[in-house]
């Protein structure tokens, strides 16, 4: 088993552009998250989806879109991309009954100019 | 002020050593209690989980709880240079369904 993977796993972007994050498990987990991570700030939760075609808002969602069209992937959209969004990007995933117990991918490092 | 407060280190300690580790919180609706282990540009690996008050022993690892006091603690024990790595807490809050973590603790274990 793979876990969870990400693609890609380094990225330059120049402010204004748009990328997506791509996130895969392979464990059948309901559950999956997307998390960045800032020196100082721990990871805080930018969105989260319970089950395939079902999204919903974490702590700091602004400027992120997301999607869960098959149970396995959940990809993390940045529509124009801003300096702030300089960060380390982390996928995870759970079962329905277990949430408090997440499984966590290698990351995205994601530089914008 | 943040709901899951941590040191955020460098901790130094010999290989050996007994590591000690601590967060505080803030929120009583936390129930579950975690502790994660990242090495350098890697994912949070998940490394102890414990409900409520109390402790959790795992080889070298122990966590402890104090939910009276809002302590969360981790003990390393015979401390190894493969164990350095940033620790990070974590407490699970039923009601918001979220997940809430400290900002990380180095520790370098020197051999």
């Amino acid at each position: 088993n793979a876990g969870v993977t990400q693609t890609p796993k380094f990225r330059v972007l120049k402010t204004g552009q748009s990328m997506t994050l791509l996130c895969a498990q392979d464990m059948n987990h309901e559950y999956m998250y997307w998390y960045r991570q800032d020196p100082g700030m721990g990871l805080r939760l930018i969105h989260y989806s319970v089950g395939e075609g079902t999204t919903a808002k974490g702590e700091v969602p602004d400027g992120y879109n997301v999607s869960r069209l098959k149970k396995q992937n959940f990809l993390l959209g940045l529509e124009s991309a801003a300096p702030s969004q300089t960060s380390v990007y982390f996928c995870a995933s759970s079962y329905v009954q277990r949430e408090e117990t997440q499984y966590f991918g290698p990351g995205t490092r994601l530089l914008v100019l | 002020q943040k709901e899951v407060e941590q040191d955020p280190g460098p901790l130094s300690v010999p290989e050996g050593a007994i590591v000690s580790l601590n967060c505080t919180y803030s929120n009583s609706a936390f129930q579950y209690f975690m502790w994660y282990r990242q090495y350098s540009r890697k994912g949070p690996e998940l490394l102890m989980y414990t409900y409520s008050s109390g402790n959790k022993e795992d080889g070298r690892f122990t966590a402890q709880v104090d939910k009276s006091s809002k302590y969360i603690s981790l003990f390393i024990r015979d401390s190894q240079p493969s164990d350095s790595a940033t620790y990070l807490c974590a407490s699970f809050d039923t009601g918001r369904r979220a997940l809430t973590f400290g900002s990380g603790t180095r520790l370098q274990v020197q051999p």
